[in-house]
């Protein structure tokens, strides 16, 4: 089982290009998020899904779009990167709000570096 | 609203000594709780959950955590530390039906050295 898979696992990219990064789940889940790690910031939310064709904010959104076109994708994009955006991306899923308890399972993540 | 505070950014142990690591929530109805541990350059894996059954949870590894209602607090411990317990560990309460659709809240983590 592939659970959650992100790509690319590494990228740098220069201030200003986009860039997209997608996240593929094989578990059926209906909810995806995407975090950001930051050292001694823990993980922060930046948009998430609760459905296919659906997202929402979350706690840091600005300078990010997300898609939900297929269920077990969800693809987070920078239109203009930014130094600040520096960070370790992390994709999570869960089946719903119903079913035990609420576990998150996590992709491997993405390293990201703006210069 | 909730939040999640873990009360030490670094512990460092020797192996063969008990752990602890302290974090202390703040919610508004009945939580679910979590530790989750990140091994470097790794994703998060869950370690253990409590979902309001029994407030001694074990998870795996030998970790486990007592729920405390009356201290607001979950605090995970492992009578003996190993050396490939060296981690970072984060505490995470969940955001619930409110909010960001069931979000979970990220505590700031807590790295966990292990002395030879």
């Amino acid at each position: 089982n592939a659970g959650v898979t992100q790509t690319p696992k590494f990228r740098v990219l220069k201030t200003g290009q986009s860039m997209t990064l997608l996240c593929a789940q094989d578990m059926n889940h209906e909810y995806m998020y995407w975090y950001r790690q930051d050292p001694g910031m823990g993980l922060r939310l930046i948009h998430y899904s609760v459905g296919e064709g659906t997202t929402a904010k979350g706690e840091v959104p600005d300078g990010y779009n997300v898609s939900r076109l297929k269920k077990q994708n969800f693809l987070l994009g920078l239109e203009s990167a930014a130094p600040s955006q520096t960070s370790v991306y992390f994709c999570a899923s869960r089946r719903n709000l119903h079913s035990g308890a609420n576990v998150l399972t996590f992709g491997a993540g993405s390293r990201l570096t703006v210069l | 609203a909730q939040s999640v505070t873990q009360l030490d950014s670094h512990v460092s142990v020797s192996e063969g000594t008990p752990v602890l690591l302290r974090c202390n929530y703040s919610s508004s109805y009945s939580p679910s709780l979590f530790w989750y541990v990140q091994h470097p350059n790794k994703g998060l894996q869950l370690l253990l959950k409590y979902t309001s059954a029994a407030t001694l949870v074990k998870g795996i590894n030998g970790f486990e955590a007592e729920f405390k209602k009356s201290e607001t607090s979950f605090h995970l411990t492992k009578p003996s530390a190993h050396m490939s317990d060296a981690a970072e560990y984060f505490c995470v309460v969940s955001g619930g039906y409110g909010g960001s659709q069931g979000n979970l809240i990220f505590g700031k983590g807590t790295k966990l050295s292990v002395k030879p």
